[in-house]
């Protein structure tokens, strides 16, 4: 089953607006990744932090990996109509089998114009 | 083409039959990982291949599912005797590397559904 929390949920919200989203677990992980789904698309990489404490931007995305290395956050600045679709965090957990991620149960971001 | 190709896209299949999905990784990489995804769910691991050699099959629900990469290439997913739980979409990713950063890169799945 699923071993991270993510929230919210569903966000929506009108364009030019800031998103922020959440991810947190009760065990620690080495490794915290975002993903975005597209429908009928697999999840696409869109930030990837390998150390705690660390922040890392990509264009209007910045995420950040928690000191305690149980939760990471994405935020999206100034949103645009194709920032549309499911956010998922992921994670490597300590211990697991290397590339064996653990996935959130997404954040389901509408957009209006 | 220079992703990872899965087939077929959509399957269909009535409970009690075997179904093969195929994956091609993109050329050149290592690991090659199957994910499987519910309905409204972030996708859950079920096996791992590092070249030919299945390093990791503990996600496996059931021995109905079986996997292999003969070659260290194209991967197969199969499940025997397909039951009403098994309808997910089935994703398979790669990375360049035996590293595993964490960065892979997803086909497109293969969505099952079992009638």
């Amino acid at each position: 089953g699923q071993q991270l929390n993510q929230s919210p949920q569903s966000m929506f919200i009108q364009e030019g607006e800031d998103v922020s989203m959440n991810c947190t677990s009760s065990s620690i992980f080495n490794t915290w990744l975002w993903y975005k789904q597209d429908p009928g698309e697999g999840p696409v990489l869109l930030i990837a932090l390998y150390k705690a404490g660390e922040l890392t931007s990509n264009g209007r995305l910045t995420a950040q990996f928690g000191i305690t290395r149980k939760d990471s956050f994405l935020n999206i600045s100034a949103s645009i109509p194709s920032d549309v679709g499911i956010y998922f965090c992921a994670g490597q957990r300590r211990g697991s089998t290397l590339g064996r991620l653990y996935f959130g149960r997404g954040t389901q971001l509408t957009v209006w114009p | 083409g220079a992703g990872v190709s899965q087939s077929p896209r959509y399957k269909v299949a009535k409970r009690g039959q075997d179904v093969a999905l195929r994956c091609d990784p993109i050329s050149g990489h290592v690991s090659l990982f199957w994910y499987q995804q519910a309905l409204g769910q972030g996708p859950e691991f079920l096996t791992y291949f590092q070249n030919e050699a299945q390093l990791d099959k503990s996600g496996l629900p059931s021995d109905r599912f079986f996997a292999e990469r003969p070659e260290g290439s194209v991967s197969t997913l199969k499940i025997q005797r397909t039951q009403q739980e098994d309808s997910a979409v089935y994703l398979c990713a790669s990375s360049l590397s035996g590293l595993n950063t964490g960065e892979l890169f997803f086909g497109e799945g293969s969505r099952l559904t079992v009638l």
